[in-house]
């Protein structure tokens, strides 16, 4: 079945520093992909996304591409703040029958930013 | 614009008890999920509903979870009885899954966090 693999954390990181969460997938065919922030107390949010092989989404200054080669959808940030701190998701999205399925999640990987 | 709605958003019962979630999803949405998330773990799929049809409810546990949408809007989602290892946090997420470019993506609520003593 379909599955996804991030990097465990928790990452610990000091403010403006630069951010990696590498995220690896394991699906057939042509997945979309996404990266969800949950701040604490909160619910899921969605972060950004990709539908196809070699597109980035962004937001909020993350960035992540889309590699049907390498099969990855790595979370990358030029520079980190304190209200980064949270944990992220990396999940992906398959298409059966006349629509899409439910998501497939990766664990989570925790982010904490210092001052 | 009113997000996905849950309650409770936290529970705690003793084993044995029946417990049940409530989801109103966003208006519109035909299609509703519930996830079930561990600590430390990533939410894992329970049931999806689009409208009022259970379309992939593989992964529920049937000897003592239930769910329903009855009327295609907001759903239900049961234990009885509840087991120790059924605490978690439960997530209602819904999406609009026409063509277009918001196509999949899921709208989810803020949990509701069952602890079971």
């Amino acid at each position: 079945g379909d599955s996804v693999t991030q990097m465990e954390g928790p990452v610990t990181l000091s403010e403006e520093a630069f951010l990696t969460i590498n995220c690896t997938y394991t699906a057939t065919g042509y997945p979309s992909l996404f990266w969800y922030v949950q701040y604490p107390g909160e619910g899921l949010q969605l972060l950004l996304k990709a539908t196809k092989a070699d597109d980035k989404g962004s937001n909020k200054g993350f960035e992540a591409t889309y590699r049907k080669e390498t099969t990855s959808f790595h979370l990358e940030k030029g520079s980190v703040q304190v209200s980064d701190s949270a944990v992220y998701f990396c999940a992906l999205l398959q298409y059966s029958g006349g629509g899409a399925d439910g998501l497939t999640f990766g664990k989570g990987t925790h982010l904490i930013i210092q001052p | 614009e009113a997000g996905v709605v849950q309650s409770p958003r936290y529970k705690i019962i003793e084993k044995k008890q029946p417990v049940a979630f409530w989801c109103n999803p966003i208006s519109g949405h035909n299609t509703l999920y519930w996830y079930l998330q561990n600590l430390g773990q990533g939410p894992e799929l329970l049931i999806r509903y689009e409208n009022e049809e259970a379309v992939d409810d593989s992964q529920l546990p049937k000897d003592r979870f239930s769910a329903e949408r009855l009327k295609g809007v907001d759903s239900t989602l049961k234990i009885q009885p509840a087991e120790l290892g059924d605490s978690a946090v439960y997530l209602c997420a819904s999406s609009l899954d026409r063509p277009g470019p918001n196509t999949g993506e899921l709208f989810f609520g803020e949990g509701s966090r069952l602890t079971v003593l």
